[in-house]
């Protein structure tokens, strides 16, 4: 049973580029969360996709998007990238239960570089 | 607003020794709280969970943690501490949101 995977590994950017990180929810998983980790902190949350809806949103500003597929698997956009946008961006699958969501388990992340 | 704290950056253990790893969270509801840890270059792996009932909370790899309502707090705990246990460590609250983490703290275990 194949875990959370993430594509690209890495990533390098220059400012004011656009990006596209993609994830892929463990088996039997049907919601999505994405979170940002700059290096020496702990996960921001981004997003969470739960049929192919966003459906909660953490401080992040318009230029973080999202989109969910129907396989469930999702993707997060970010346009007109910063130096400040440098991180390991994370993806978490969970299953939805009685309005919240069960564990997360995240994926091994996109390491993203903006030059 | 929620908030997890880890007051200890870094955290030293020879091999061997019983470890603890301190996390207290703000009180909102019924929080889940959660701890994860994190390998160089690695994504975050689950260890453990807390959503109600026995205080003390068994995980993976022989780590426990014991939920304190009174004091808020969420320790994370292991009688004897493994080399391969030097890592990055997370405590997490889930209420309103999704995951509130922690700042993380850097668990070394000395052979």
């Amino acid at each position: 049973d194949a875990g959370v995977t993430q594509s690209p590994t890495h990533l390098i950017k220059t400012r004011g580029q656009q990006v596209t990180l993609r994830c892929s929810p463990k088996s039997g998983h049907d919601t999505v969360s994405w979170y940002q980790q700059a290096l020496g902190q702990g996960p921001q949350f981004i997003f969470q996709y739960y049929e192919e809806e966003e459906r909660q949103r953490g401080n992040f500003p318009d230029r973080f998007s999202g989109h969910q597929f129907p396989n469930y698997s999702s993707e997060l956009n970010v346009n007109a990238l910063l130096l400040g946008d440098s991180a390991l961006y994370l993806c978490a699958s969970s299953r939805r239960t009685s309005g919240r969501t069960d564990t997360q388990y995240f994926g091994p992340g996109t390491r993203l570089t903006v030059l | 607003a929620q908030s997890v704290a880890q007051p200890e950056d870094q955290v030293n253990v020879a091999e061997g020794n019983p470890l603890t790893v301190k996390c207290t969270y703000s009180v909102s509801g019924n929080p889940y709280l959660f701890w994860y840890v994190q390998y160089p270059n690695r994504g975050l792996q689950f260890l453990l969970k807390y959503i109600t009932g026995d205080n003390l909370v068994k995980g993976s790899y022989g780590f426990e943690a014991e939920f304190n309502k009174s004091q808020t707090s969420f320790h994370l705990k292991k009688p004897s501490a493994l080399v391969s246990d030097s890592a990055l460590y997370f405590c997490a609250q889930e209420g309103n949101t999704p995951l509130v983490f922690g700042k993380g703290t850097r668990l070394s275990v000395i052979a």
